[in-house]
């Protein structure tokens, strides 16, 4: 069974300038997360899909965060505009029927 | 406000000894306590997990303690290895919705280093 997917693995961009992360999670699980892992720390989470659905995003710093799902499988996470303080890794992962994520590789983002 | 809280924040141990990591939380309501375990430039991986209607559970070289009263549970790693030398975090979760909308919780992680 092939794991959650993530690309790219690092991005280098500048202040300002807007970014995009895709995952695509393992087949068949319906709930999709995006976390924040800030070095040193533990993941913190962005957005929860059901499907398509929206199910949490009262993290998600809605001013420069976007995220989609549109055809309940692949995602994507935006930031638009980058700020210093949005270096960091961002996980993507995935669950089935029960309570287990499983976790992708991971985006290292750095922002100048 | 943290609701998982971890300690130590690293750790150092002996190959052949024994690891130990605690965490406390808040929220009653979690019922499913992951450790996850993560390793440099990795995402992070399921190593164990407990719900509290048992006070322990072993899977070969680790096991998590789970104290429901004292609201505390812990990952010991028998018999270290240079291996197991990596990030570990626990976790709790709780279904927010009542529709299975599991939301996890980390702690803030352990490093550890075992030495050979």
């Amino acid at each position: 069974e092939a794991g959650v997917a993530q690309s790219p693995r690092y991005k280098i961009i500048e202040k300002r300038q807007s970014v995009a992360f895709w995952c695509n999670p393992i087949s068949g699980h319906a709930t999709l997360y995006w976390y924040q892992q800030i070095l040193g720390q533990g993941p913190k989470l962005l957005i929860q899909f059901q499907n398509n659905g929206v199910v949490d995003d009262s993290q998600l710093p809605k001013d420069r965060f976007s995220a989609e799902r549109l055809k309940g499988v692949d995602s994507t996470l935006k930031i638009q505009p980058a700020k210093l303080e949005d270096s960091a890794v961002y996980l993507c992962a995935s669950r089935g029927q029960g309570q287990t994520q499983y976790f992708g590789p991971g985006t290292r983002l750095l922002v100048l | 406000q943290q609701q998982v809280k971890q300690s130590p924040q690293s750790l150092i141990v002996q190959k052949g000894g024994i690891s130990i990591i605690n965490c406390a939380y808040e929220n009653t309501a979690f019922d499913y306590f992951p450790w996850y375990q993560q390793f440099p430039g990795k995402g992070p991986a399921l190593l164990i997990a407990i719900r509290p209607d048992v006070s322990e559970k072993k899977e070969g070289r680790f096991t998590i303690s789970f104290n429901k009263s004292a609201k505390q549970f812990s990952l010991h790693i028998m018999d270290s290895q240079p291996g197991d030398s990596a990030t570990y975090f626990c976790a709790a979760s709780f279904d927010t919705t009542g529709g299975s909308n599991y939301k996890l919780t980390f702690g803030k992680g352990t490093l550890l280093t075992v030495n050979p």
